[in-house]
């Protein structure tokens, strides 16, 4: 069974460019949910997606968007790139969200490494 | 709000010995869920052990074993016999029902041979 798949892995771009990342779930996984790792502030809560639509969301600003489509791949877009958005993105899914089975089981993504100039 | 805190940013051990990581988190809810994530140097975390709150024995995964001080709201991650592969950053979490998992800092352990 194939794990989390996230794209691209590693990217680099400027300040005031736009970027978007991709996630596949794990097969029959509806629950898509995605966090921010930097050494200074560990991981933080993006959002989370099921079914296509948002669940929860955490507190970033604006610039930081995402979507779910039907086959519940996942998208996240940050818009007007500034440097400390540099991180690594990090995906994970879950056969439900979080919340209905209470497990709170992720499985998560290698990452994508975002760089920003 | 909740918070989780490792203390420990870096632990080391060696082979063969046992090695505990500290986690600490506040909350006023009764029932919630704990973890504990390792993330290799690859960086896919995966889930070593999870305790139900609500349980009052603590959980045990082959060589990993938790210590869930619920009124101390302490949960400490005890690693019998370590192996090299046991090398990571480990994450304790906390989860409730209706919210994201709220992670720490992290610990980075390293084992030396």
């Amino acid at each position: 069974k194939a794990g989390v798949t996230q794209t691209p892995r590693y990217l680099i771009k400027t300040r005031g460019q736009q970027v978007t990342l991709s996630c596949s779930p794990i097969s029959g996984h509806r629950s898509v949910s995605w966090y921010q790792q930097t050494p200074g502030q560990g991981l933080q809560f993006l959002f989370e997606y099921f079914s296509e639509t948002q669940r929860n969301k955490g507190n970033f600003p604006g610039r930081f968007s995402g979507r779910q489509f039907s086959n519940s791949r996942s998208e996240m877009n940050v818009s007007t790139l500034e440097l400390g958005d540099s991180a690594l993105y990090l995906c994970a899914s879950s056969l439900e969200p979080p919340r209905a089975l209470n497990t709170g089981e992720l499985f998560f993504g290698e990452g994508s490494r975002l760089t920003v100039l | 709000a909740q918070t989780v805190t490792q203390s420990q940013p870096e632990m080391s051990v060696q082979e063969a010995e046992t090695v505990t990581l500290s986690c600490t988190y506040d909350t006023s809810e009764s029932d919630y869920y704990l973890f504990w994530y390792k993330q290799p140097p690859s960086r896919q975390m995966i889930l070593v052990i999870r305790q139900e709150a609500y349980k009052q024995q603590n959980a045990t995964e082959n060589r990993f074993s938790v210590n869930f001080q619920k009124a101390a709201k302490s949960f400490s991650l005890k690693i019998s016999d370590s192996q090299l592969g046991d090398a990571a950053m480990y994450f304790c979490a906390y989860s409730q029902a209706g919210t994201a998992l709220i992670f720490g800092k992290g610990t980075t352990l390293s084992v030396s041979s």
